[in-house]
């Protein structure tokens, strides 16, 4: 079964605003990630947030964890169109699972010009 | 930095057919090596995953099968596609264990089962 959720499922918003996906997992975690994947192509990593962080950013990005909730979200802060993609929230129980690296079911971003 | 290699692109099969579909990685020893499926417009579903040479784990029991011959080869088959094998597959790397594991994906091989 899959360990991230995201919400929402998809997303529509216009240049310059913010874009705010969230995701839930189920397990404890080692880490939680975020990657983007344009259409067809394979995903990218975005980045990392270790499970005794509770914040990271970098450039436009801004992950947030609380592992109380199970919860993470991604901002994306002064959104462009080339942001369009399905955005993936990924969770590493590298620990109890030999590096097993379970995907949630994505965000698709819309950026309209 | 790693790099995988993944192939073909696309590639249209009979039902009842084999498959074989190979992913290396370039730039790093001892890897973990992935194999995800992907239906259209949904998540990653985990096939399988491999810790080292010789060591599959296997998420979802159904029509397929993976090998690692080789530290940095992984390899998925099946003896006779379904209909329902159809979808975009990504192989995927991360470092070992203990080590940083954000993972790196190839290009995907878009196999449909006709």
């Amino acid at each position: 079964s899959q360990q991230g959720e995201e919400d929402p499922q998809a997303l529509s918003i216009q240049e310059g605003e913010n874009a705010t996906m969230n995701c839930s997992y189920k397990t404890s975690i080692n880490n939680l990630q975020w990657y983007r994947q344009n259409s067809g192509r394979g995903l990218v990593h975005l980045i990392l947030i270790r499970s005794n962080e509770r914040e990271k950013h970098s450039g436009r990005l801004r992950v947030t964890l609380d592992t109380s909730k199970k919860s993470s979200s991604l901002l994306i802060t002064a959104s462009r169109a080339a942001d369009t993609a399905s955005y993936f929230c990924a969770t590493g129980m590298i620990y109890n699972q030999g590096g097993k690296l379970i995907f949630g079911q994505g965000t698709e971003l819309s950026v309209k010009p | 930095s790693q790099t995988i290699h993944q192939w073909p692109a696309t590639l249209v099969q009979p039902v009842g057919s084999p498959l074989s579909l190979e992913c290396t990685v370039e730039g790093t020893s001892n890897p973990n090596l992935y194999w995800y499926r992907q239906a259209a417009g949904r998540g990653l579903q985990l096939l399988f995953y491999s810790v080292g040479i010789g060591q599959i784990s296997s998420e979802v029991p159904q029509n397929l099968s993976a090998s690692r011959p080789q530290d940095r080869q992984f390899i998925l088959s099946s003896k006779k596609l379904l209909l329902s094998d159809s979808g975009f597959y990504l192989c995927a790397c991360t470092l070992g264990q203990g080590r940083r594991t954000e993972a790196f994906f190839g290009q995907g091989t878009r196999l449909t089962v006709v």
